[in-house]
């Protein structure tokens, strides 16, 4: 079956604690993102990937990492988690970024940080 | 820099009646539009696009769109709502002229509530 997996689903961690949310997608897609959703403000964009070691900066990149090694790997990393990047994760990919196609969505990662 | 409005935070629908659920636009260059829908506790699933040709596109559920270049909008409508459309809608644009085209812009969500 084609999809998008995250992992973990949830995740209630402390600040300062080093933290890790996979992606991975079985479709080949080269373009890869992350989102994060809060109440009121919607979706935004955290980082995007057009392939494999190519990445850049959404709307909201401060205090997170990625890295695309693989290309049906795309990670984010919190350095040093805290409590305002409280919220529900998403990882999308599509098959390119050069044209206008839709995106296939994870089921989500809600992360706490207290 | 691209964005998106969608001017209600919710929408309340009889079921059976006709269900609009409006999204406006701004882009520099020609938009490519988007409609997801999130069911409570998943992700986004995709719904319909436009991207060039026919002003109506038609997508899964029954759902349409018609995009109105002059309006700058993609309003989403279905003709017949049904209890089960009760979700979260969020409209998303890309810019196709290469002006921040890797981004794709949400916005904030409409939550529609079809009534029994």
């Amino acid at each position: 079956e084609a999809q998008v997996t995250q992992n973990p689903r949830y995740l209630i961690t402390v600040t300062g604690k080093k933290l890790t949310v996979t992606c991975s997608q079985n479709m080949n897609h080269e373009y890869m993102s992350w989102y994060r959703q809060d109440p009121g403000l919607g979706l935004r964009q955290i980082y995007y990937s057009m392939n494999v070691e190519v990445t850049d900066k959404g709307d909201v990149p401060e205090g997170y990492k990625v890295s695309r090694k693989e290309k049906r790997n795309f990670p984010l990393i919190l350095e040093s988690p805290s409590p305002n990047q409280t919220s529900l994760y998403f990882c999308a990919s599509s098959l390119n970024s050069l044209v206008g196609l839709e995106q296939f969505f994870g089921p989500g990662t809600r992360l706490t940080v207290l | 820099a691209q964005s998106v409005a969608q001017p209600e935070d919710q929408v309340n629908v009889a079921e059976g009646n006709p269900l609009t659920v409006k999204c406006t636009y701004s882009v520099s260059g020609n938009p490519y539009l988007f409609w997801y829908v999130q069911y409570p506790n998943r992700g986004l699933q995709f719904l319909l696009k436009y991207i060039t040709g026919d002003n109506l596109v038609k997508g899964s559920y029954g759902f349409e769109a018609e995009f109105n270049k002059s309006q700058t909008s993609f309003h989403l409508k279905k003709p017949s709502a049904l209890v089960s459309d009760s979700a979260l809608y969020f409209c998303a644009v890309r810019d196709s002229s290469g002006a921040g085209s890797y981004q794709l812009t949400f916005g904030k969500g409409t939550k529609l509530s079809v009534i029994p």
